[in-house]
């Protein structure tokens, strides 16, 4: 299987900051790669799709940028309600597999 | 509006069965993939199925190859994962998600419904 990690797991940031999030892949998985939003009790939301695509309907604050291995996601100016967990996958190949999770707090 | 609502979840004992479902509204059920993912308690995602638009082919996490069989029912615009021989470690928040191809892009889950294996 792939193995996704992520950087950092966890995160305290102010209102209006910039937030970034690494995603490595263990091996090539080209732009394969999706970014989730989870909210605290809710289901993941896609925001990011072939890791530099925004899904529509979502802010553009969010953006992703990478291939091959490694793989960033930015949210531009951090906004209370950006209180979530942010979980990259990778379906290049097959188990699709996610990175364990950074949980973004407002500081 | 795109709606996948999952049901069937509840309190089982290891060795037992229960049949998840995933009704779907929205959009046209026959012309999407849907995957289930689950969530254990404080845990992150874990892939564990998908089925093609049309139900002909099927794909499993080997963690649950063999126990786990889902299928569709197009008519009626629901997904089912029947799942027998459960596990502790199979307690978990299972999701529905549909996706345009047999790429895992969810572009959309349901609510998920809980399970939770134990004496």
């Amino acid at each position: 299987d792939i193995q996704m990690t992520q950087s950092p797991s966890s995160l305290s940031a102010s209102v209006g900051d910039r937030v970034i999030i690494t995603c490595q892949a263990s091996q090539d998985i080209s732009n394969y790669l999706n970014w989730y939003q989870q909210k605290p009790g809710k289901a993941p939301k896609l925001l990011i799709f072939d890791a530099s695509n925004l899904e529509t309907g979502v802010p553009s604050r969010f953006s992703g940028t990478g291939s091959g291995t490694d793989f960033t996601f930015t949210i531009s100016s951090l906004q209370t309600e950006d209180l979530a967990t942010y979980y990259c996958q990778q379906y290049n190949d097959v188990p699709p597999t996610f990175g364990p999770g950074t949980k973004v707090d407002i500081k | 509006e795109v709606q996948l609502v999952e049901s069937g979840g509840g309190l089982v004992q290891p060795g037992g069965s229960l049949r998840l479902s995933c009704e779907v509204s929205g959009f046209t059920f026959s012309t999407y993939w849907i995957h289930w993912v689950r969530q254990a308690p404080g845990k992150g995602l874990v892939w564990v199925s998908r089925i093609k638009s049309d139900g002909s082919y099927t794909t499993y996490a080997d963690s649950v190859k063999g126990r786990f069989t889902v299928s569709r029912d197009n008519a009626k615009n629901t997904l089912y994962l029947q799942m027998n021989s459960l596990r502790v470690e199979d307690t978990a928040v299972y999701y529905c998600g549909r996706s345009p191809s047999l790429g895992a892009t969810l572009l959309s889950w349901g609510q998920g419904t809980r399970v939770t294996v134990s004496t």
